[in-house]
């Protein structure tokens, strides 16, 4: 039974492409994120909806695009990839989006290697 | 200045040692704590909240010091199994929904 999964778990893709990485949880939470972990290993967030809202936002290039069809899915596309993109991106998901419930569980990760 | 601030380490220590890692976070409005472990290549995954009063956890102990607002992780009798970074992470404050996760320490426990 996995709780946060995402797809793909490997990506390779030349410049200037486009590419969506799709993220489903099972758990019934109602919050959702988007993490990057670059090659320094720093994990920044870079997304947040609560019930398909958006409510995080941080300085992320706005060739990033996240989309909530519903509470359980959490899709991130990216146009016009770059070398810098590189890195691996994490799906979360917690319940609520304030504390003290905000254990975040985490998807095993989408390694993006842009060429 | 960094929201939340970890040594990078890495801690290279012996089998059996004791070892603990400091985090300090800036928000003081911060309302929520914990300590997450990130395996090599994979995913972080929750090791401890973090409470006022502290708390332990097996050979795990976590403290909260909101005076100076810094956290603590001390882990007794290393075990190799315990090799991993560990990543502060600080929830709330001006920005309720937003966890604000340290860069982590690196631990490498040796035979």
């Amino acid at each position: 039974d996995t709780a946060v999964s995402q797809t793909p778990k490997y990506l390779v893709t030349q410049m200037g492409n486009d590419k969506s990485i799709k993220c489903e949880q099972n758990l019934g939470h109602d919050t959702m994120y988007w993490y990057k972990q670059d090659s320094k290993k720093f994990l920044k967030i870079m997304f947040s909806y609560n019930n398909k809202e958006l409510i995080i936002n941080e300085t992320v290039p706005n060739r990033f695009s996240p989309k909530s069809p519903d509470k359980a899915h959490l899709n991130l596309h990216i146009n016009s990839l770059e070398l810098g993109d590189s890195a691996v991106y994490f799906c979360a998901s917690s319940h609520g989006q304030g504390p003290p419930n905000t254990e975040a569980f985490f998807g095993q990760g989408t390694r993006l290697t842009v060429v | 200045r960094k929201e939340v601030e970890q040594d990078p380490g890495p801690f290279n220590v012996p089998e059996g040692a004791t070892v603990a890692f400091n985090c300090t976070y800036s928000n003081s409005a911060s309302q929520s704590f914990f300590w997450y472990r990130q395996d090599c290549r994979k995913e972080p995954k929750l090791l401890m909240s973090v409470y006022s009063s502290g708390n332990e956890d097996g050979r795990f102990t976590a403290q909260l010091n909101r005076a100076s607002q810094y956290i603590s992780l001390l882990i007794r009798d290393s075990k190799l199994s315990d090799s991993a970074t560990y990543l502060c992470v600080v929830n709330g404050g001006t920005n309720a929904g937003k966890s604000t996760f340290g860069d982590g320490t690196t631990l490498t426990v040796k035979p």
